[in-house]
């Protein structure tokens, strides 16, 4: 069975600042990857996916993760946060061949301060 | 908005009790999933239909039962409720073929009191 670890329940940075959310993934077979996030009080929103092909992977409001076998790890970043990025990322991962469901991580709040 | 609609959006009952959530999915989605977010277990998958039929299950315990209706909406059923049941519950509907994404509906707030 596959599973996802997000290390960091929070991260907080500064507005325009850098960001990277980590997560690593375990599985036996391969997997394809996603990134969602959940503003509050709404449902979940794709951010971004990794299926196959290039590993750099580029979503909405300018966030980018990469796929990284050998590390078992699809981090997310973006250059520069805003404000409204404030919410929480969650990480989630399907296997191949073993239907669409999603096993997901258990979140990362993303605090961004002025 | 993501196109998927869930009702109720609160719901409050008491322990023994029966509940029906039901969801929408987007227009000419065939899969309906289900998932349950609380803060104990976070995020997980209970159960997905397609077209009608079951097609995969999770997590979900016997007390609980779901279906999907010819015109594609689903309901979720929980009986005999616990107060571990409080939970948000989310129901995604997706597009036939391989890793679709997965369209979020706002979820059901359910308190178990």
């Amino acid at each position: 069975a596959q599973s996802v670890t997000q290390l960091d329940s929070q991260v907080p940075v500064f507005e325009e600042a850098p960001v990277e959310l980590r997560c690593n993934y375990s599985s036996s077979v391969s997997v394809y990857l996603f990134w969602y996030v959940q503003y509050p009080n709404q449902g979940l929103q794709l951010l971004l996916k990794y299926l196959s092909g290039s590993t750099l992977v580029k979503g909405i409001n300018g966030f980018e993760a990469e796929f990284n076998k050998s590390q078992t790890s699809f981090h997310l970043r973006k250059p520069s946060v805003h404000i409204s990025d404030t919410a929480e990322y969650f990480c989630a991962v399907s296997e191949q061949g073993g239907g669409n469901k999603l096993t997901f991580g258990t979140g990362t709040q993303l605090k961004v301060e002025l | 908005d993501s196109g998927v609609t869930q009702t109720p959006k609160h719901l409050i009952t008491a322990t023994g009790q029966r509940v029906t959530l039901r969801c929408s999915p987007r227009s000419g989605d065939l899969s309906v999933y289900w998932y349950q977010q609380s803060l104990d277990q976070g995020l997980q998958f209970l159960i997905q239909y397609y077209n009608g039929e079951e097609r995969a299950k999770g997590n979900i315990l016997e007390r609980f039962s779901a279906q999907q209706f010819p015109d594609l909406h689903s309901e979720l059923n929980l009986s005999s409720l616990e107060l571990g049941d409080s939970a948000l519950y989310f129901c995604a509907s997706s597009a036939v073929g391989l890793q679709e994404t997965q369209y979020f509906g706002p979820g059901t707030r359910l308190l178990v009191l």
